[in-house]
């Protein structure tokens, strides 16, 4: 099964402050997603990367979100300013190889913005 | 209306029972449908994905899609307590560009000893 890990698993930050999370695949990945869980809600989709570009979006990632993969490997998420709302799980996920639909998630980093 | 509606539970069964779990949705554009796994605090684990309708089985699990009523089903025999956990479903067009995931709120599974 394609796997991907994330780093840090939990991250305490201030508001306003500017986060980075990590998703490092196993793998040669061409396609990744973000995804968020607000605690005892629903995952809901953040923003697909395919071939270093940005594929799709919601409306939830707005001008505070940014993704790239910085040294062709890694593959990260970045808040600029936080706020308390953006207290979530957040998880990358991806399929493998492409042409695959099914995605696998990792294992979360977990938020909290005070 | 929801696009993507689930039951939350909490679901309790006894050890051993057959578990039902199922998903209605809106969208008539979802092709690929997925079952999830999540423990608390963890990351969503895949267990089954079909595409299309139809029934598909693994092990003690069987998906089954249902287009024409947009309804899709998890069946888990002989359910064990270490199967209690939130079950996911989830749902994507997969048209080009367009693969993100839909999720419901996931069902809360309490398999009895």
């Amino acid at each position: 099964e394609p796997e991907v890990t994330q780093t840090p698993s939990h991250q305490v930050t201030q508001m306003g402050q500017e986060v980075i999370l990590r998703c490092v695949p196993i793998s040669n990945h061409l396609y990744f997603y973000w995804y968020r869980q607000i605690l005892g809600q629903k995952v809901e989709f953040l923003v697909s990367f395919y071939n270093n570009e940005i594929s799709e979006k919601s409306e939830i990632f707005d001008d505070q979100f940014s993704v790239e993969r910085p040294d062709g490997s890694n593959f990260t998420l970045k808040i600029r300013s936080t706020k308390l709302e953006d207290s979530a799980m957040y998880f990358c996920a991806s399929p493998g190889t492409s042409g695959r639909v099914e995605q696998f998630f990792g294992p979360g980093t977990r938020l909290t913005v005070l | 209306q929801k696009e993507v509606e689930q039951d939350p539970g909490p679901l309790s069964v006894p050890e051993g029972a057959i578990v039902s779990l199922n998903c209605t949705y809106s969208n008539s554009a979802f092709q690929y449908f997925m079952w999830y796994r999540q423990y608390s605090r963890k990351g969503p684990e895949l267990l089954m994905y079909t595409y299309s309708s139809g029934n598909k089985e693994d092990g003690r699990f069987t998906a089954q899609v249902d287009k024409s009523s947009k309804y899709i089903s998890l069946f888990i025999r002989d359910s064990q307590p270490s199967d209690s956990a939130t079950y996911l479903c989830a749902m994507t067009p997969a048209h080009t560009g367009r693969r993100a995931l839909t999720f419901g709120s996931g069902t809360r599974l309490q398999v009895q000893p």
